[in-house]
């Protein structure tokens, strides 16, 4: 079983749409939650990161984390064909770089 | 401009031909690190740096070198490529601090070995 899970997309909504992309874990050590976000020939830039649990926003972007259920999820709100990219979470037990183990990454395309 | 620059973008290849990949950062950072992209399997570690002189691996080694001669440069070697070392690279390096450390990434390179 990998550490970390993500659905693999892709992903195809409609602009505007609220947008939700989810991870799941298995090691209940991991304690820093990011989402990168990564173009098309490009290389993944951290977007958010959360420390243990709660919620975190950023513009139209919110991050998840559920501890108890090792679940953490990314909603993306008013959808722009811009956000278009594969978003990938990383999770680490550690604040090292190190140390992140990074999931598939989900493939999320936003149609005009 | 703070980048992490690699070379080649794409690279083709024989088996057995060795080949370097070259990365580069401007950010004065202490630690590198290479990973692999392959669809499914998603970045995979292959090795690490946390300053001069000091390489770790990481989950994925067999097969890489690396070497930190510089702080600004850390440099990928495969001495013998296989064609299961086709693959998407991307070299990243991030500041050691206390807390959280951000990664930066340079925009990959795409390797075939034929």
């Amino acid at each position: 079983q990998k550490e970390v899970e993500q659905d693999p997309g892709p992903l195809s909504v409609p602009e505007g749409a609220i947008v939700s992309l989810n991870c799941t874990y298995s090691n209940s050590a991991f304690q820093y939650f990011m989402w990168y976000r990564q173009y098309s020939r490009k290389g993944p830039e951290l977007l958010m990161y959360t420390y243990s649990s709660g919620n975190k926003e950023d513009g139209r972007f919110t991050a998840q984390v559920d501890k108890s259920s090792k679940y953490i999820s990314l909603f993306i709100r008013d959808s722009q064909p811009s956000d278009s990219a594969t978003y990938l979470c990383a999770m680490s037990a550690y604040s090292s770089a190190s140390k992140i183990i990074f999931g598939s990454g989900t493939r999320l395309s936003i149609r005009p | 401009e703070a980048q992490v620059t690699q070379n080649p973008r794409y690279l083709i290849t024989v088996t057995g031909k060795k080949l370097t990949v070259t990365c580069s950062q401007n950010m004065n950072h202490e630690y590198m690190s290479w990973y692999r992209q392959d669809p499914g399997l998603g970045l995979r570690q292959i090795y690490y740096s946390m300053n001069v002189e000091v390489t770790d691996k990481g989950d994925v080694p067999e097969g890489y070198k690396v070497s930190r001669k510089e702080k600004r440069n850390f440099p990928l070697i495969l001495e013998s490529p296989s064609p299961n070392q086709t693959s998407l690279y991307f070299c990243a390096s991030s500041l050691v601090r206390t807390g959280f450390e951000k990664l930066f990434f340079g925009s990959g390179t795409q390797l075939s070995v034929l």
